[in-house]
């Protein structure tokens, strides 16, 4: 079944980077972009960015510009998103997730989520 | 961005209610919009896609209506398992926005 597996729980310093991994199973994972999701703590959520997995071109929201880096391996079939400079207010759980369609099934730009990770959280203290 | 705004925030109801969630969308999405539940400590589970398809596996107690601008989330019959906190997605264009939530809790 369709999978995707995040890395564990992280406590960073502010200023510090982190490296979350998001490994994908049971679809052909060049054929879906990846999202990223932010939720911080009792709070809604919040769109980050994308990648395509085939080619590595990301997209990112405004706000995540030049903060934010998203990467993959299509070797073990993993995306990355590394947020850097870290803040207090970048504590948060953040999910990966994938499309519901595929790039040649509907339209890869309108597409909800099914299905996501299970959440890292990221906490940013000193 | 398109701002999507979601009422109630918090919404009580007791097992068997009929419950309905708005959200609005400051733009038209068409029918651009999904449901999601989500659960303490869990990640969000699609309720409804496309404003009023039902996700393979949800009760048929959950329902979505609207296109445009307005769009609903209706439980017929509240069950136990329905409490939890309820969101909106507009996916008619990047960057993606959600509603703020609609916690429904038990009465």
């Amino acid at each position: 079944q369709v999978q995707l597996v995040q890395s564990g729980a992280e406590v960073k310093k502010p200023g510090a980077s982190v490296n979350i991994s998001c490994k994908a199973s049971g679809y052909t994972f060049t054929s879906y972009y990846m999202h990223w999701v932010r939720q911080a703590p009792g709070q809604g959520l919040e769109w980050m960015g994308l990648i395509n997995p085939s080619v590595g071109i990301t997209s990112y929201a405004q706000k995540f510009q030049g903060r934010v880096t998203m990467t993959r391996d299509m070797s073990t079939s993993t995306v990355y998103m590394e947020p850097s400079s870290l803040r207090s207010e970048d504590t948060a759980v953040y999910y990966c997730a994938r499309p519901y369609y595929d790039f040649w099934s509907g339209s890869p730009d309108r597409n909800w989520f099914d299905p996501w990770g299970q959440g890292t959280l990221v906490t940013v203290s000193s | 961005d398109i701002q999507m705004t979601q009422s109630p925030s918090t919404l009580s109801a007791s097992v068997g209610d009929r419950v309905t969630i708005t959200c609005r969308a400051s733009q038209s999405i068409s029918s651009w919009l999904a449901w999601y539940q989500q659960k303490p400590g869990k990640a969000p589970k699609v309720l409804i896609y496309k404003a009023s398809n039902l996700e393979s596996g949800v009760p048929s107690r959950f329902s979505g209506s609207g296109s445009g601008t307005e769009f609903t989330l209706t439980i017929s019959s509240l069950q136990p398992d329905d409490f939890a906190t309820y969101y909106c997605q507009q996916y008619n264009s990047y960057p993606y926005t959600f509603g703020q939530g609609t916690k429904l809790e038990i009465k």
